[in-house]
């Protein structure tokens, strides 16, 4: 079944540590996105990517970096830049404009 | 810029009860609606959209909503719940250009036996 796999589902950050989500889809879709979730506060966009190789800051890129070097992969990078990145981070993909499908999740921690 | 308004944080229901689940947006052009349902610990899934025509959409599940302009609101409605639809609910108003969405702060749904 197609789909998109986040991993790892649990990750802990040391002070002045850069972190990698992963996120994969086999879903052949072209836009990949990254949201951010806190309680209460819905979902914040971070970076979304329509082709490979482009991507674009979303609301609250500032701390975080991306890459989009194949079609499959969008990772995500949380730099020692953000300061309170403890959070629920979504990976998701479209065919057509916004998100359709959504991984389940990776919980980032600080140490 | 745009804005979404959900107003119940926490809704409990019996199983078999209708629900209905509240939702405003504020945005200046036509609007892109979306709601979305996340169960504890995993990702989002999209039970349905309106984008434009009919204002009664049904998406999955047995939810429908309806797009009320005047009342910049776009209600989720299920006239009966099972058990297995307590979940988080998120509605979204997507922007024309581009690929942003903005959610809501998302509702969440108790449902009593």
């Amino acid at each position: 079944d197609g789909g998109i796999t986040q991993s790892p589902k649990y990750l802990f950050r040391k002070e002045g540590q850069n972190v990698t989500l992963s996120c994969e889809q086999n879903l052949n879709h072209d836009a990949m996105y990254w949201y951010r979730q806190d309680p209460g506060q819905g979902l914040r966009l971070i970076y979304y990517s329509q082709i490979v190789n482009d991507f674009q800051k979303g609301d609250i890129a500032e701390g975080y970096s991306v890459s989009r070097e194949k079609k499959e992969s969008f990772p995500l990078t949380v730099t020692s830049a953000q300061k309170n990145p403890t959070a629920f981070y979504l990976c998701a993909s479209s065919r057509d404009p916004w998100p359709q499908h959504f991984g389940d999740g990776t919980r980032l921690s600080i140490l | 810029a745009q804005s979404v308004t959900q107003p119940d944080i926490h809704i409990t229901v019996s199983e078999g009860a209708s629900l209905e689940l509240r939702c405003n947006y504020s945005y200046g052009a036509t609007p892109y609606l979306f709601w979305y349902v996340q169960s504890p610990g995993q990702g989002l899934q999209l039970l349905l959209k309106y984008f434009s025509g009919d204002t009664l959409v049904q998406g999955i599940k047995g939810f429908e909503a309806e797009f009320k302009r005047s009342q910049s609101s776009f209600n989720l409605r299920k006239p009966s719940v099972h058990w297995s639809d307590a979940a988080e609910y998120f509605c979204a108003v997507g922007e024309a250009a581009g690929n942003k969405l903005t959610f809501g702060g998302g509702t969440r749904v108790l449902v009593k036996p």
